[in-house]
């Protein structure tokens, strides 16, 4: 069965730090990996995604992901954190390119001035 | 290019009535998805669906929950007989046909409320 863990609820960092958001799945077969960024009441914004090709993909606003199969892996990172970064962030994975992702239960992120 | 839009936003039910979600597709896509976000939770899938077919209905409950996606007009989510259980809420997706997971959108959601 396919599945999405993000082990940490909550990750505070101060600004300008970098971060860090985990998130380890489990799928058969190649996966599609999803970072996706909610702020409150508002829909999902896209981040970054991995379908093949380099293990490191760039992302929007600066963040960026390591696909590493071995861990089964996928954890987004940002070099310097904003304020303004401070939101729920989702990883998702699916085994085929269809839309129906597994999302993982989400990690909010706060970012302190 | 319109994003994918969903409304009612925000809709309150009581307890009995029926709950009538609508999804209009990003321009060009074809392919729907409805996920449900309870609260404190990540979304899950329910749903997915093109023109006139549903592809894949593994995440619907059994009871009292259907969708369709007509020929012309949105996509359709809607419960019948509304328990505060189904208080959450239901976001829409749509991509293009055989881009699902590349060029996935999704839109703002509608967020049920049942007193």
């Amino acid at each position: 069965a396919q599945s999405v863990a993000q082990p940490e609820d909550q990750v505070n960092v101060a600004e300008g730090n970098p971060l860090t958001v985990k998130c380890t799945y489990s799928v058969s077969g190649n996966p599609y990996l999803f970072w996706y960024v909610q702020y409150p009441n508002r829909g999902l914004q896209f981040l970054l995604k991995y379908i093949t090709g380099d293990n490191l993909v760039k992302g929007s606003y600066g963040f960026e992901a390591e696909f590493n199969k071995s861990q089964t892996s996928f954890h987004l990172k940002k070099p310097s954190a904003l304020v303004s970064d401070s939101a729920l962030y989702f990883c998702a994975v699916s085994s085929s390119n269809t839309g129906k992702l597994i999302f993982g239960q989400g990690t909010t992120l706060q970012v302190k001035p | 290019n319109a994003g994918v839009m969903q409304n009612p936003r925000h809709l309150v039910r009581r307890r009995g009535q029926e709950a009538r979600l609508r999804c209009s597709p990003m321009k060009g896509h074809s392919h729907v998805y409805w996920y449900r976000q309870l609260p404190e939770e990540g979304l899950k899938f329910m749903v997915y669906l093109q023109k006139e077919n549903i592809i894949d209905e593994s995440g619907m409950p059994k009871e009292r929950f259907s969708a369709e996606f007509p020929k012309e007009g949105p996509s359709i989510l809607r419960i019948q007989q509304v328990v505060r259980g189904d208080s959450a809420a239901y976001f829409c997706a749509s991509s293009p046909p055989g881009q699902g997971s590349e060029k996935l959108f999704f839109g703002s959601g509608t967020q049920l409320s049942v007193l």
